[in-house]
């Protein structure tokens, strides 16, 4: 079975404090690895798409990373404003829905 | 561009009664839409995937009879929501898979509040 852990469940950063959230995965043919970003009461706002180990993907303070069993989201400098909830989730090859799993999200808090 | 709209974004309704919902996609067309609920403080949970011109494909545990997805054509899916109960009140929102345009991203809209009263 597919399956994505997003660590930790919720992070509490001052402004300006770097660090990362982790996503790690086990799935059968993996097609892709994407980042949400979700705000309360708001649909997710895509960040990024990963597809294969060693990529790298960045924008403003947000730089994504992917390995053959995880990702990470490095947030440089995070101001309030980066307060959100991050999602991961993987496409794997279903049929031919290519369906998005999803963690369950790493609520961030960045405090001024 | 990539921009999904969803209508209503919030409604109450009573228990019993049906409730639609609408999603459009507004600067692009596609084959493929997906419909997810989520609970409070929980991640999106896949209820079915919405295929323009079949019949959409449920996932495990979802009553087809219960929720109803259209997609009539390739910019609208509409979910709706039959015979409501107050167990059914969640956030919806539907996504929209980006097929024309060759990348294959899923953009989503900005949910749709359900209550049940």
């Amino acid at each position: 079975e597919d399956q994505v852990t997003q660590s930790p469940e919720a992070l509490r950063l001052q402004e300006g404090e770097s660090s990362s959230l982790n996503c790690s995965y086990t799935v059968s043919g993996l097609r892709g690895l994407f980042w949400y970003r979700q705000d309360p009461g708001k649909g997710p706002e895509f960040l990024f798409t990963l597809y294969s180990a060693g990529e790298e993907k960045e924008k403003e303070r947000l730089k994504a990373t992917l390995t053959k069993k995880e990702s990470f989201l490095h947030i440089t400098a995070p101001k309030p404003e980066d307060s959100a909830t991050y999602l991961c989730a993987v496409r794997v090859n279903s049929g031919s829905a290519r369906q998005l799993t999803f963690g369950s999200g790493t609520q961030l808090t960045v405090l001024p | 561009g990539a921009v999904v709209s969803q209508h209503p974004s919030w409604v109450i309704c009573k228990s019993g009664t049906s409730v639609k919902i609408e999603c459009r996609s507004l600067d692009f067309q596609a084959t493929t839409m997906f419909w997810y609920r989520q609970f409070p403080k929980q991640s999106l949970m896949l209820m079915a995937t919405s295929n323009e011109g079949s019949k959409a494909t449920y996932e495990q545990g979802v009553e087809k009879d219960k929720f109803l997805i259209n997609h009539a054509s390739l910019t609208l899916s509409t979910l709706t929501v039959t015979s409501a109960h107050p167990e059914d009140s969640s956030f919806y929102i539907c996504s929209a898979r980006d097929t024309m345009g060759g990348t294959y991203e899923q953009y989503f809209g900005p949910g749709t509040r359900l209550t049940v009263t």
